[in-house]
């Protein structure tokens, strides 16, 4: 059963301090997302790669925000230092590189979140 | 800057009813869309998508129109059933980067006995 898995769940943690998510793709896809949930901004796009390459991250705070892609398996999102704006639930999605000549597509795959509160 | 727009933060419909959520776009560039479908403490699960080939798509009970001169598609569930509550997220890509992929706020859909 091919999952995208998150790690934490859940994490609590206090203002200033580290933060890191980790996700762990389907074995081989080769598009890793990271999104994050808001009330007002429904699923926000943070970062994503490519063949383990980062081909965009337009949508993170460059200050405190960084997405890295160790190998293959393992995509992390870290926040340094964490405030409690960034609360949210923290997605990671995977998916293959989509043909588009026939307007085909591979839909992402979602993990279940990381839901961060900083207080 | 929202680009894909869902005004609706939630509905409310009968079982057995048809359920009809909206989605605007902006981006004059998107050209594929998803619906994806989410329930509560769970990762959004795709449900449903639409090239800009095309202005239809059915897929069981779950149909998605286009109107691109409209900047808008909607997502209909004929007949409605109360598993389908949840809270359904639009998603667009540009022609030229298929994994800018662009969600809006989402509708949460509650679908009554």
């Amino acid at each position: 059963d091919a999952r995208v898995t998150q790690t934490p769940r859940h994490k609590v943690t206090e203002m200033g301090q580290e933060v890191t998510m980790r996700c762990q793709p389907i074995l081989g896809h080769n598009t890793v997302f990271w999104y994050r949930q808001t009330m007002m901004q429904g699923l926000e796009l943070l970062a994503y790669f490519r063949n383990r390459a980062p081909l965009d991250d337009s949508g993170m705070p460059k200050d405190r925000f960084s997405a890295e892609m160790p190998d293959a398996t393992l995509a992390t999102l870290k926040i340094q230092p964490s405030e409690p704006r960034d609360s949210a639930v923290y997605f990671c999605a995977s998916g293959l590189a989509l043909i588009r000549g026939q307007g085909l597509y591979t839909e992402a795959f979602f993990g279940q979140g990381t839901r961060l509160t900083v207080v | 800057d929202q680009q894909v727009k869902q005004n609706s933060p939630s509905l409310s419909v009968q079982e057995g009813r048809i359920s009809i959520l909206n989605c605007d776009y902006t981006n004059s560039m998107f050209d594929y869309f998803l619906w994806y479908k989410k329930y509560p403490a769970e990762g959004p699960t795709f449900l449903i998508s639409i090239s800009s080939i095309k202005d239809k798509n059915e897929d069981g009970r779950f149909t998605v129109f286009l109107n691109k001169s409209a900047k808008h598609l909607s997502l209909h569930i004929v007949p409605s059933q109360p598993g389908d509550s949840a809270v359904y997220f639009c998603a667009a890509t540009p022609k030229d980067n298929n994994n800018d992929m662009r969600f809006g706020a989402g509708t949460r859909l509650t679908v009554k006995p």
